[in-house]
């Protein structure tokens, strides 16, 4: 079945330790996306890749890397440098130009210990 | 995921009523708006969307209603059922980036 897989579902971290973030997608799309979502609020863009090799910073970029060396791969570090890393975090992947029509995964709940 | 609800405007409906859930948006310019739900613990899943150029779209037991005048979008379900229970969000795409409101949470009673 064509799918997006998130990797962890539940990822704990100690304060001051990078940790990455894993999204795979076998449905042959070209863009791909991360969100963050905190209680009460709505998503929030991090990065998006709209095609191999290349990426572009979202809304809140600051403390976060990713890379995206395949099409099917796009994995989210979350560094040091992030203050508030607690958070839900979405991936999606869509057609490229139809960013409207992504695909969500099922997320990574990641805590700071 | 499981706590995204919290803090939300919630709407607690009885099964079998309708529900009709708002949201504003900001971008006069968007083309292009999509409803999403969130069940507790999951990724958003796409619902409905419609086009800036219409002002009402239907599927299966949902209607989105858009209004460009006041920037105003809508989500109808008919006959709500106890699996409707979730986080909705509405998004926005505007220079091909989606905007996500801040979601309502529904609440089915039996």
């Amino acid at each position: 079945d064509g799918g997006i897989t998130q990797s962890p579902k539940y990822l704990f971290r100690k304060e001051g330790q990078n940790v990455t973030l894993s999204c795979e997608q076998n449905l042959n799309h070209d863009a791909m996306y991360w969100y963050r979502q905190d209680p009460g609020q709505g998503l929030r863009l991090i990065y998006y890749s709209q095609i191999v090799n290349d990426f572009q910073k979202g809304d809140i970029a600051e403390g976060y890397s990713v890379s995206r060396e395949k099409k099917e791969s796009f994995p989210l570090t979350v560094t040091s440098a992030q203050k508030n890393p607690t958070a839900f975090y979405l991936c999606a992947s869509s057609i490229v130009g139809r960013s409207a029509e992504a695909f969500f995964g099922q997320g990574t709940r990641l805590t700071v210990v | 995921g499981e706590s995204v609800g919290l803090h939300l405007p919630t709407l607690s409906v009885q099964e079998g009523d309708n529900s009709i859930i708002n949201c504003a948006y900001s971008n006069s310019a968007s083309d292009y708006f999509i409803w999403y739900k969130q069940e507790s613990g999951k990724g958003p899943q796409f619902i409905i969307d419609i086009r800036s150029n219409m002002d009402k779209r239907q599927g299966q037991r949902v209607t989105v209603l858009l209004n460009k005048t006041v920037k105003h979008l809508s989500l109808q379900i008919a006959a709500t059922q106890p699996g409707d229970s979730a986080v909705y969000f509405c998004a926005e795409r505007g220079n091909n980036r989606l905007a996500f409101g801040k979601g309502n949470q529904v609440v089915v009673i039996p």
